[in-house]
């Protein structure tokens, strides 16, 4: 168990449709990362949170959106959403996001859009 | 840009082969430098890492060293088995930025 927790583990949802995902990072981490793992893409990073505050973007397409909250959670929204949005999202976590830091991946959410 | 490069897979062994997976890295400055490792229905954990060049990482038999003239940081492992079946990422992390980029993975595969 890495500590991350990420909610829900499966997620069906339809063409159009909006949904959230949720990740707990673990306790102390300051740093949440998000990432797409599709079978044709490999592993895609989205963004990075540290402490609330934007810190790094990938290829986070402009449908989707994510932030972190005081308590340092955070969601990431996915809307309007379509048939190539299905993948697996992962959260991971670190302890201040340095370049040295490892990062502690929760267990995933499957997304299944139809 | 930063990027990485691992082998294609499946790579596929019998227990107690010798495994390489090789993973080359393009980045500026001196990143620290990664292998994560994804059981079935798992996410990815750390396996080894290396933060400087000549640097080895090694963890469960598994270790890789960070060449910097050759720019790579091959996996080794000098008997697999069974459960070492997964995927394995390389990915490092650039001094600049806090992005950790990750290769496409290699699937291992390992028989009785």
């Amino acid at each position: 168990d890495s500590g991350v927790t990420q909610t829900p583990k499966h997620l069906i949802t339809a063409t159009g449709q909006r949904v959230t995902l949720r990740c707990s990072p673990r306790s102390g981490d300051l740093s949440v990362y998000w990432y797409q793992q599709s079978l044709d893409q490999g592993l895609q990073f989205l963004i990075q949170y540290y402490n609330g505050e934007e810190r790094a973007k990938g290829n986070i397409l402009e449908r989707f959106s994510a932030q972190q909250f005081p308590d340092l959670h955070s969601e990431l929204n996915l809307s309007s959403l379509e048939l190539g949005d299905s993948a697996l999202y992962f959260c991971a976590s670190s302890v201040d996001g340095g370049p040295e830091r490892v990062a502690f991946f929760g267990q995933g959410t499957r997304l299944t859009v139809v | 840009g930063n990027s990485v490069t691992q082998m294609e897979g499946p790579v596929t062994l019998s227990e107690e082969a010798f495994l390489t997976i090789n993973c080359t890295y393009t980045a500026t400055g001196y990143p620290s430098l990664f292998w994560y490792v994804q059981y079935p229905g798992e996410g990815l954990q750390l396996l080894l890492k290396a933060t400087k060049a000549d640097d080895k990482g090694s963890n469960k038999g598994f270790e890789a060293t960070y060449r910097k003239e050759t720019t790579s940081f091959h996996l080794e492992k000098g008997s697999v088995q069974v459960s070492d079946s997964a995927v394995y990422f390389c990915a490092l992390s650039d001094q600049k930025s806090d992005k950790l980029i990750f290769g496409t993975g290699t699937r291992l595969q390992v028989f009785p």
